[in-house]
């Protein structure tokens, strides 16, 4: 069963527009809650993170908005640009003191010139 | 500094070969991961250590796939024998251990089964 599911399992943007991506989740006992970012033949690597203690943060033009009663979080890159062509992959953890991810399925971003 | 070192980075073997994967963490970074993905899928946790100590092993496929993390430092994962349906790519990852904290990932171990 899927901890943490995504959409869109691909999105095709326009150079300065915006990109969003969906997660949603089921288990309450999740408060951490990363996005990564992976380049072709790369590991993933962190982009942004929140706790539920918030509702939304913000990193330069990577925002996370946190909906907690809604269960799902999701991810807006603004002015995308080609560069940020990767896979995103939004992730979810639950023990205290552990850091056992579940990630989501991804999404492919493709951002054109 | 140097990131999370895995190799190899490519590895085509027969079904019912033996392989292994080794990693070295990032220096002084207590916890290691070793996550499966699958193509077009997210990572998915396989086993965890805490220094030399496996905490989760619970997603490991014990009758084939062993690990091990001597001097809590340095870690391997070996498949024995490999299945058509190992083809994947096996990322190693660590950090600092702190709760909720990043997590670094090492660019991975291909491995084809024919």
């Amino acid at each position: 069963q899927q901890q943490v599911k995504q959409s869109p399992q691909s999105l095709i943007v326009q150079k300065g527009g915006i990109s969003i991506i969906n997660c949603a989740y089921e288990n309450t006992a999740f408060d951490y809650f990363p996005w990564y970012q992976q380049f072709p033949g790369k590991g993933p690597a962190l982009l942004i993170a929140i706790r539920p203690d918030v509702s939304e943060k913000k990193e330069g033009r990577f925002t996370i908005s946190f909906n907690k009663s809604a269960k799902q979080f999701s991810l807006h890159i603004m002015d995308s640009q080609p560069g940020d062509s990767a896979t995103y992959f939004c992730a979810a953890s639950r023990d205290p003191g552990a850091n056992n991810l579940f990630f989501g399925t991804g999404t492919r971003l493709t951002v054109i010139p | 500094e140097a990131g999370v070192v895995q190799s190899p980075r490519y590895k085509i073997i027969e079904k019912k070969q033996p392989v292994a994967f080794w990693c070295n963490p990032i220096s002084g970074h207590n916890t290691l991961y070793w996550y499966l993905q699958n193509l077009g899928q997210g990572p998915e946790l396989l086993i965890r250590y805490e220094n030399e100590e496996a905490v989760d092993d619970s997603q490991l496929p014990k009758d084939r796939f062993s690990a091990e993390r001597l001097k809590g430092v340095d870690s391997t994962l070996k498949i024995q024998p490999a299945e058509l349906g190992d083809s994947a790519v096996y990322l190693c990852a660590s950090s600092p251990g702190s709760r909720g904290g990043e997590l670094f990932f090492g660019e991975g171990s291909r491995l084809t089964v024919l």
